[in-house]
């Protein structure tokens, strides 16, 4: 069995500041890992995955997330945010038998203010 | 573009009433998932099948809900009867074993 955990289910933050939303997962066997974005009235949208190689991963909008074994993170990062960033972001793991079975975390809300 | 394709976007139904849900995934995926999204729950998978065959649909209420897809370009969940509580916001998601899910804009659901 798998889980996610996101553990801040809102951030507020600026624009133009840093963000970085967190999310740990739980396996037993080898995952990929992926993030969503959904704004408003919206479906999920793909920000960027996991599959292998390079655990610095680069998404669209300009975010980025690293994937870290050791600690079972696969934290979300964006140097610089933008009002149009304000959504609702889901961290997925999936097993590496079939990629878009996907278990997801609860969500974090993004908040950003001028 | 390709792109996973949900009707209706928007239902409202009296509760009692049947509803059908539809979804057209994308060519070549042979994975289609069915999820529900509420404030309380978040996102939960209903069910999904592969190569058209159902999987797994431990999610759904075996006594209302049904899934089918009757060929690889129609996916649909049906609820009979509706309550209130069926209220959501109902995905639909195709992908691979090594494809990630694309999701469509989804059904949103209102039982009165």
């Amino acid at each position: 069995a798998q889980s996610v955990t996101q553990l801040d289910s809102q951030v507020p933050v600026f624009e133009e500041a840093p963000v970085e939303l967190r999310c740990n997962y739980s396996s037993s066997v080898s995952v990929y890992l992926f993030w969503y974005v959904q704004y408003p009235n919206q479906g999920l949208q793909l920000l960027l995955k996991y599959l292998s190689g390079s655990t610095l991963v680069k998404g669209i909008n300009g975010f980025e997330a690293e994937f870290n074994k050791s600690q079972t993170s696969f934290h979300l990062r964006k140097p610089s945010v933008h009002i149009s960033d304000t959504a609702e972001y889901f961290c997925a793991v999936s097993n590496t038998g079939t990629a878009s079975k996907l278990t997801f975390g609860t969500g974090t809300r993004l908040q950003v203010t001028l | 573009d390709a792109r996973v394709t949900q009707t209706p976007r928007h239902k409202v139904t009296e509760m009692g009433q049947e509803v059908t849900m539809r979804c057209q995934p994308i060519l070549g995926h042979n994975t289609v998932f069915w999820y529900r999204q509420t404030m309380m729950q978040g996102l939960e998978l209903l069910a999904y099948f592969r190569n058209r065959a159902p999987l797994d649909d431990s999610g759904m209420p075996k006594d209302r809900f049904s899934a089918e897809m009757p060929d690889a370009t129609l996916a649909t969940l049906k609820i009979q009867p509706s309550e209130p509580r069926d209220s959501a916001v109902y995905f639909c998601a195709s992908g691979g074993q090594y494809t990630e899910a694309f999701f469509g804009q989804g059904t949103r659901l209102t039982v009165v």
